[in-house]
């Protein structure tokens, strides 16, 4: 099974900075990452996908980057939505497919 | 427009059954792989299983292996779970989630269905 592991369990941040959100995987998944956005009381949603490539309609400000074991979401300038939880997930040797943690992006 | 909608969620004692539904719509259903992914109170995703187009391909996490069953009809959309000898790690709001027709990143997902375990 491989592991996904996010480097913080939670992030305090102010709107409009940047904010960088790391992902790690026990063992080479190629680029077969995906990102999640999942705010109280909804579903996940898909935000990146292939590591890199953001899903329709996701913001220009969301990036992700990366390949084999360590990948990143970035998060350009900070809006007031963007605060939620984020996971990783890959989906290159499964079953299992299996997620990371998640990161709790908090208002500073 | 893409609509996943999950039913059959519930309070059921430990050891009991339940099934889950997710009716699909919006899309070709027969493109698709399909999952199911649960979340427990307060914790983190954990894929649960997962079907191909066709039914012919069907994986689970180790931890339900055996008691539960996916299962997908393609004449109505619909995606099933049948949940046995239910246990209180299985609580958790369950999500149907779309596939791809070859990758497992899930671009759609449903509003979940609430499975409380409990006596």
């Amino acid at each position: 099974e491989i592991v996904m592991t996010q480097s913080s369990a939670s992030l305090s941040v102010s709107p409009g900075e940047k904010v960088t959100l790391s992902c790690r995987a026990s063992q080479s998944v190629s680029i077969n990452l995906a990102w999640y956005q999942q705010k109280p009381g909804q579903a996940p949603r898909l935000l990146i996908y292939g590591a890199s490539t953001r899903a329709t309609g996701v913001p220009a400000r969301f990036s992700g980057s990366g390949s084999g074991t360590e990948f990143t979401l970035t998060i350009s300038s900070l809006q007031s939505e963007d605060f939620a939880v984020y996971y990783c997930q890959q989906y290159h040797n499964w079953p299992p497919i299996t997620f990371g943690q998640g990161t709790r992006v908090e208002i500073k | 427009e893409v609509q996943l909608v999950e039913s059959g969620g519930g309070l059921v004692q430990p050891g009991g059954s339940l099934r889950l539904s997710c009716a699909a719509s919006g899309f070709t259903f027969t493109s698709y792989w399909m999952s199911w992914v649960r979340q427990a109170p307060g914790k983190g995703l954990e894929w649960v299983a997962n079907i191909k187009q066709d039914g012919s391909e069907i994986y689970y996490v180790d931890s339900v292996k055996g008691r539960f069953t996916i299962s997908r009809d393609n004449a109505k959309n619909s995606l099933f779970l049948q949940m046995n000898i239910l246990g209180a790690e299985d609580t958790a709001l369950y999500y149907c989630a779309r596939g791809g027709s070859y990758y497992q990143s899930f671009d759609n997902w449903g509003q979940g269905t609430l499975v409380t375990v409990s006596s």
